[in-house]
């Protein structure tokens, strides 16, 4: 069975500082979804950024940004020019490929705080 | 447009009531989604619906009664919860987007049984 563990329950950043936030998983898939959710205070889950483990380029999406390291089975995520609204608990998920798998693997998540 | 969205926000009940909780989303999506989630912890899948039918139940309380009846809708129904099952109830839903099976969840229904 796969598992993901974040082992960061919480971390703070200052304003305009870069934050890089850990993942690590176990499967002994060799092509699989990874991604980061972020949930902010009272307000609605959201995908930030995902990577499928067969591409070797770390993915990127404005701000955030992967390093994907497969043999390590790490997925971390880097907050660059952090940001108030970038205050929330992130959650690493694991999705495997296999026809007809529909579960998500979600670690313990992190809180991430942004100071001003 | 990349919606879900989730009724009621906000649902107190008491143990012997019965209540439904809705989800909709008008993306072409054919993977549906019930989470439960707790404060400060990651979302726990109760049920996936595939093409409409019931793929996982993650051995739910049969209290959770969940149904789709139709590929953009998906209903949560409840009887005779306990105190312990207040929490926040997420719909998703899933398809491949290019290569991705990306999950959009709804904003999701505060749930508190008195």
């Amino acid at each position: 069975a796969q598992t993901v563990t974040q082992s960061q329950p919480e971390m703070s950043v200052q304003e305009a500082e870069t934050v890089t936030l850990s993942c690590t998983y176990d499967t002994s898939e060799s092509d699989y979804y990874l991604f980061w959710y972020k949930q902010p205070p009272s307000r609605q889950m959201i995908l930030v950024i995902r990577q499928e483990a067969y591409k070797q380029q770390n993915a990127t999406e404005n701000r955030f940004s992967v390093n994907f390291q497969k043999a390590a089975k790490s997925f971390s995520l880097k907050i660059s020019d952090s940001q108030l609204g970038d205050a929330a608990m992130y959650f690493c998920a694991y999705r495997s490929k296999t026809s007809g798998t529909y579960k998500y693997i979600f670690g313990t998540g992190t809180r991430l705080k942004v100071l001003a | 447009d990349t919606e879900v969205t989730q009724t009621p926000k906000h649902l107190v009940m008491g143990m012997t009531n019965k209540k439904s909780l809705k989800c909709e989303q008008h993306m072409g999506h054919r993977a549906m989604y019930w989470y439960k989630q707790k404060a400060k912890k990651p979302p726990e899948l109760m049920f996936v619906y595939s093409y409409e039918k019931l793929s996982i139940n993650e051995s739910v309380p049969s209290r959770f009664s969940p149904e789709c009846p139709n590929s953009s809708l998906l209903n949560l129904h409840l009887h005779a919860l306990q105190p312990e099952d207040s929490a926040l109830y997420l719909c998703a839903s899933s398809s491949r987007t290019s290569g991705f099976y990306e999950q959009y969840f709804g904003p999701g229904t505060r749930l508190t049984v008195t």
